[in-house]
């Protein structure tokens, strides 16, 4: 298994700029989440989904969109980016909820910059 | 917002040597979970404590959770350059609980 695969791996984006991060498990697991991971802030929560169809927002949604069309996929959308969105994106999944507990495998991480 | 609290945020020792990282808060958390994360990848779980008092070893580390469910440490024995890393410690809430919280990390170098 590959586990959590993540891509690109490093991006360059202009200011206003729009890309998506893609996101794949091959575990079949129900829950995923997207995390941004700051100096200094730790990793933030930023859209999670508890199945295909259905997503809600983390600690800090704004500029970003999610959809989850099947259970592999859980791409990650930037509408326009900004400077402040400059971070290392990470995708994670599990079996049941992160809150309870249960462990959570991330990819690699998507290291985003952007002018 | 609950917050998890590391400690220390940097630690650079020599092989050998004996360390402990810590995590606090002044919440309660139905468990808590340590991950290591090495440069350029993402976290992998060490382990999952969720027994107040609880203490798991794995090999050269001893993780222990508060009898209150508040806090826990992080022990390694030994240290050597492959536990070079950082290292988070992360809270569940409990059941029906979307979201871990976590703390910012410790920034752990073994020197050879």
């Amino acid at each position: 298994n590959a586990g959590v695969t993540q891509t690109p791996k490093f991006q360059v984006l202009k200011t206003g700029q729009s890309m998506t991060l893609q996101c794949a498990q091959d575990m079949n697991h129900e829950y995923m989440s997207w995390y941004r991971q700051d100096p200094g802030m730790g990793l933030r929560l930023i859209h999670y989904s508890v199945g295909a169809g259905i997503t809600d927002q983390g600690e800090v949604p704004n500029g970003y969109n999610v959809s989850r069309s099947t259970t592999e996929d859980f791409p990650l959308r930037l509408l326009s980016a900004a400077p402040s969105q400059t971070s290392v994106y990470f995708c994670a999944s599990s079996e049941d909820l992160a809150g309870a507990g249960n462990e959570q495998f991330f990819g690699p991480g998507t290291r985003l910059t952007v002018l | 917002t609950q917050l998890l609290e590391q400690s220390p945020q940097f630690l650079s020792i020599q092989e050998g040597e004996n360390l402990t990282v810590y995590c606090n808060s002044s919440s309660v958390f139905s468990s808590l979970q340590w991950y290591r994360q090495e440069p350029g990848e993402g976290p992998v779980l060490l382990v999952t404590v969720v027994t107040g008092g609880e203490v798991k070893k794995l090999k050269r580390l001893t993780f222990q959770f508060g009898d209150a469910r508040k806090d826990s440490s992080l022990h390694i024995t030994a240290a050597q350059p492959g536990d070079t890393g950082l290292y988070l410690c992360a809270g569940a809430h409990g059941a029906g609980s979307y979201q871990l919280t976590f703390g910012k990390g410790t920034k752990l170098s073994v020197i050879p």
